[in-house]
C-alpha cells in the first residue's frame, strides 16, 4: 500500500532552517510528483511547492520563491523540503502529498504531517 | 492567482440531515476541483476529484457537482464520522495550487 512517512516535529529558532523528510513506499517512486503542503495553527492549506523525481525539477509558489528548496533522492525514495530563514509565521504542520495519476494535480496520499515550531 | 472561496465556513447540523457546501473560484476552473476532509490531528484525504468523481473508498453519501467557478460538496445523510472540516482545491490553473479556507462541519 502506498505510505508517505515524514520525519519528526523540529523546534526551530527565527533564522534557522529546517528539513523535512517524506520516505515513500508502495509505489514506484519516480512516476509520481510529489508536492509540499503546509497548515498554520487553526489555518488552511497552502501550497508550498512540488518536485517531480524522474526529473529532479521543482517548481515553487512565488510566496516562498528563494526560501525553499525541495528535492528528492530516487536511491531511497524520499523527498525533502528545506525552509530557511524562518520566522515565527512558518509555525505549521508541513505535509507531503503524492499527486494523483496522469498529472493531475490533486493529491490522492499524503504524510503525517510534521510540526514545525518556530520560536525564539 | 485563482482565489477559492468556501462558505459557510461553519455549517451546525444534526447526524441524518443532508449538508451542502459551497466552493467559489475567482476564475473559471473547468472541472479540476478536489474536495478534502479533514479530521483533528489528521492530514487531509481525498474524497472527489473532477468536481463529481468519488475517489476510491468515498461513500456513497458524498457527492459532488459544479463547474467553471461553482461547486457543491453534497453529504445526502451525515453521520458521526463526517464531522470534519472540508476544503476544495483547484488545480485547473498553476502555480500556485490553490486550497479554499475550508467549511467546518460540527454537530448541532
Amino acid at each position: 500500500q502506498v505510505q508517505l512517512v515524514q520525519s519528526g516535529a523540529e523546534v526551530k529558532k527565527p533564522g534557522a532552517s529546517v528539513r523535512i523528510s517524506c520516505k515513500a513506499s508502495g509505489y514506484t517512486f519516480g512516476s509520481y510528483s510529489l508536492h509540499w503542503i503546509r497548515q498554520a495553527p487553526g489555518q488552511g492549506l497552502e501550497w508550498m511547492g512540488r518536485i517531480i523525481p524522474i526529473l529532479g525539477i521543482a517548481n515553487y509558489a512565488q510566496k516562498f520563491q528563494g526560501r525553499v528548496t525541495i528535492t528528492a533522492d530516487k536511491s531511497t525514495s524520499t523527498a525533502y523540503m528545506e525552509l530557511s530563514s524562518l520566522r515565527s509565521e512558518d509555525t505549521a504542520v508541513y505535509y507531503c502529498a503524492r499527486e494523483a495519476p496522469r498529472q493531475t494535480t490533486y493529491f490522492d496520499y499524503w504524510g503525517q504531517g510534521t510540526r514545525v515550531t518556530v520560536s525564539s | 492567482e485563482i482565489v477559492m472561496t468556501q462558505s459557510p465556513a461553519t455549517l451546525s447540523v444534526s447526524p441524518g440531515e443532508r449538508v451542502t457546501l459551497s466552493c467559489r473560484a475567482s476564475q473559471s476552473v473547468s472541472s479540476k476541483l478536489a474536495w478534502y476532509q479533514q479530521k483533528p490531528g489528521q492530514a487531509p484525504r481525498l474524497l472527489i476529484y473532477g468536481a463529481s468523481t468519488r475517489a476510491i473508498g468515498t461513500p456513497a453519501r458524498f457527492s459532488g457537482s459544479g463547474s467553471g467557478t461553482d461547486f457543491t460538496l453534497t453529504i445526502s445523510s451525515l453521520e458521526s464520522e463526517d464531522f470534519a472540516i472540508y476544503y476544495c482545491q483547484q488545480y485547473n490553473k498553476w502555480p500556485p495550487l490553490t486550497f479554499g479556507g475550508g467549511t467546518k462541519v460540527e454537530i448541532k
